[in-house]
């Protein structure tokens, strides 16, 4: 019943490795994120997707791929993991459509990612 | 550009009283939403409270209460009745046009027994 899911919970791996994280949610949401938030606890947009297109890139490395592969599916690809990927990801989704924004977003519960 | 910002890093509020955290933001648009998220130490982020631009009325929602000054662009939170459950990170955040929420940096609230 979980509405926005995403696995891992928790990732260790080591510096250069290529790892990924997924994220489905079953809501019938059109639009899906990826935010980044950091040991400081800043929360940060990375990528949002609506309908399986990308809207928004927030000057994220090019080491960090998104992939949509359905509107209920976000997937984030990390190549060559740096010890300053370590963070908590989350994954989001809302119902947003153009002109008509500011719906809730729901949370997945994140996935923690540790570079050493 | 869109900007929301929270000056209080940390609060901590006795049991039972009442707290007020708060919030400014910044935007452009002419129609946009408020939020309150609250993180517990769980990490998942849960929706506390949700305001639209347009209505003047300020959302409630059981003990939580926000005050929505838009032509000062404040939006506080006021938790009454403070319960240990309450512990948690809370963000303000905001949400225009753009399909972008913008959050801020966060206000660790701490409930003493």
């Amino acid at each position: 019943d979980t509405a926005v899911s995403q696995t891992p919970k928790y990732l260790v791996t080591q510096m250069g490795n290529d790892k990924s994280i997924k994220c489905e949610q079953n809501l019938g949401h059109d639009t899906m994120y990826w935010y980044k938030q950091d040991s400081k606890k800043f929360l940060k947009i990375m990528f949002s997707y609506n309908n399986k297109e990308l809207i928004i890139n927030e000057t994220v490395p090019n080491r960090f791929s998104p992939k949509s592969p359905d509107k209920a599916h976000l997937n984030l690809h990390i190549n060559s993991l740096e010890l300053g990927d370590s963070a908590v990801y989350f994954c989001a989704s809302s119902q947003e459509s153009t002109g008509a924004t500011g719906n809730t977003i729901y949370f997945g519960e994140g996935s923690w990612l540790t570079v050493v | 550009a869109q900007t929301v910002t929270q000056s209080q890093p940390e609060m901590s509020v006795q049991e039972a009283e009442t707290v007020t955290l708060s919030c400014t933001y910044d935007t452009s648009e002419s129609n946009y939403y408020l939020f309150w998220y609250k993180q517990p130490p769980s990490r998942q982020m849960i929706l506390v409270i949700r305001q639209e631009a347009y209505k003047q009325q300020n959302a409630t929602e059981n003990r939580f209460s926000v005050n929505f000054q838009k032509a000062a662009k404040s939006f506080s939170l006021k938790i009454s009745d403070s319960q240990l459950g309450d512990t948690a990170m809370y963000f303000c955040a905001s949400s225009s046009g753009t399909y972008k929420y913008i959050f801020g940096t966060g206000t660790r609230l701490k409930v003493l027994a």
